[in-house]
């Protein structure tokens, strides 16, 4: 069973704030990635991360930033937020190793809605 | 061609019947395949990984790995209304080892 939080789950924020949504997984995982889905739409990848001290940006084009200090963590930033950073946010970790087939395992999600 | 194409749906299929999933890769070199499950408003839950060629059966779900033609499906079998959700093809390519998924396929069982 996967271990992998987000929080806040939910968040209303007006124009210009700077928010950072956090994500943190208790089972080691060396790699971890960001995910931003409309409602209805694809997964798209914005962010990936193989270990400490390492992070990409995906395939997604994205104003937000992300940092990997410790293994377990993996938040992403967005200094300031517009409406059209409204989505959900899903983080997920994965490990070839304990995983078998490197599997990954998602986490419940941050829906961001900016006004 | 997108690397990983899955037909949106909604494939509806009565309460009871087999509902069968279709995904296809474009990377010939790709060694691991995943089907997710997804319902409105939450993340998306592993259903079944499969690596080897052929059928991996867990429950009500059958994964089909079919290299040669490269295409994976997902059975569920005595489909059920709370099978109702958007199911997501996962592939690992080969060289870059990107898991890329497929836009996925609305299902609706209809009770």
């Amino acid at each position: 069973e996967a271990d992998i939080y987000q929080t806040p789950r939910y968040l209303v924020i007006g124009t210009g704030k700077k928010i950072t949504l956090e994500c943190s997984q208790t089972m080691g995982h060396d790699k971890m990635y960001w995910y931003q889905q409309d409602p209805g739409m694809e997964l798209h990848l914005i962010h990936y991360s193989y270990g400490v001290n390492s992070t990409e940006k995906g395939d997604l084009s994205s104003e937000s930033t992300v940092s990997r200090i410790r293994t377990e963590h993996f938040p992403l930033t967005l200094e300031s937020a517009r409406p059209s950073h409204t989505s959900q946010y899903l983080c997920a970790s994965s490990d070839p190793l304990r995983g078998g087939l490197d599997t990954q395992y998602f986490g419940p999600g941050t829906r961001l809605t900016v006004l | 061609q997108k690397e990983v194409e899955q037909n949106s749906g909604p494939l509806s299929v009565p309460e009871g019947a087999i509902a069968s999933l279709n995904c296809t890769y474009s990377d010939r070199g790709s060694q691991s395949f995943f089907w997710y499950r997804q319902y409105s408003g939450k993340s998306p839950e592993l259903i079944m990984s499969i690596y080897s060629n052929g059928d991996k059966e867990d429950g009500r779900f059958t994964a089909q790995l079919n290299k040669a033609s490269q295409y994976v499906s997902l059975l569920i079998r005595d489909s059920q209304p709370s099978d109702s959700a958007t199911y997501l093809c996962a592939v690992i390519t080969s060289g870059t080892y990107k898991y890329i998924f497929g836009t996925g396929t609305r299902l609706k069982v209809l009770a």
